[in-house]
């Protein structure tokens, strides 16, 4: 089964810095996308990124990008000039054909 | 946003009873899916429908079941709801054939207490 690992169950970061949240997953498809969604207090899940598996290029959507390993199997989020909005769970997901696996979630905390 | 309603929005029931979720949607999409949501597990994929009437399980599905009459309705059914089924609980919806390649959209999800 495919796994999605987000290690830093909570991360801070300061208003107008950059912040970085991890996630490896473990696959053994050549084909697949990964997801980041964020879920602010209302719980409402919301796409923020996605990336295309064949794709070399770090997809980026205004102030979020991110890293995209292939062979280490690392897909990164970076969030630009934080805003107190950003505050939420953010979510990595991995999704084949036939499989969608979620990681634990990561807490951002936004201060201002 | 997607078009997609669930209810009820939150639910007290007793262990042993019976209890249905319902997941609507007004964007015509293929693909539904109920997912449960549970602290350390991020979301799991319960059961998903690829077509009415055409439905598979996910990673947790032992309790549940499901029915897919219309492409706009999607049910979840608790049979007989024990504690361990105390969840918040996702529909998502995606649109094409190649489902994996497409993105889901969440529904606002419905908290479900299990006494």
């Amino acid at each position: 089964a495919q796994t999605v690992t987000q290690s830093q169950p909570e991360m801070s970061v300061q208003e107008a810095e950059t912040v970085t949240l991890s996630c490896t997953y473990d696959t053994s498809e050549s084909d697949y996308y990964l997801f980041w969604y964020k879920q602010p207090p209302s719980r409402q899940m919301i796409l923020v990124i996605r990336q295309e598996a064949y794709k070399q290029q770090n997809a980026t959507e205004n102030r979020f990008s991110v890293n995209f390993q292939k062979a280490a199997k690392s897909f990164s989020l970076k969030i630009s000039d934080s805003q107190l909005g950003d505050a939420a769970m953010y979510f990595c997901a991995y999704r084949s054909i036939g499989d969608m696996r979620f990681g634990a979630g990561t807490r951002l905390t936004v201060k201002p | 946003d997607a078009g997609i309603t669930q209810s009820p929005r939150h639910k007290v029931t007793e262990t042993g009873t019976p209890v249905t979720l319902r997941c609507h949607q007004t964007e015509n999409h293929r693909y539904m899916y109920w997912y449960r949501q549970d602290p350390g597990h991020g979301l799991r994929l319960i059961h998903y429908s690829y077509g009415v009437k055409d439905t598979d399980k996910g990673e947790v599905s032992d309790g549940y079941s499901v029915s897919r009459s219309k492409t706009e309705d999607f049910l979840l059914t608790l049979e007989s709801a024990t504690s361990s089924q105390t969840s918040v609980y996702f529909c998502a919806i995606s649109e094409s054939f190649r489902e994996y390649q497409e993105t889901q959209y969440f529904g606002p999800g419905t908290r479900l207490l299990v006494l």
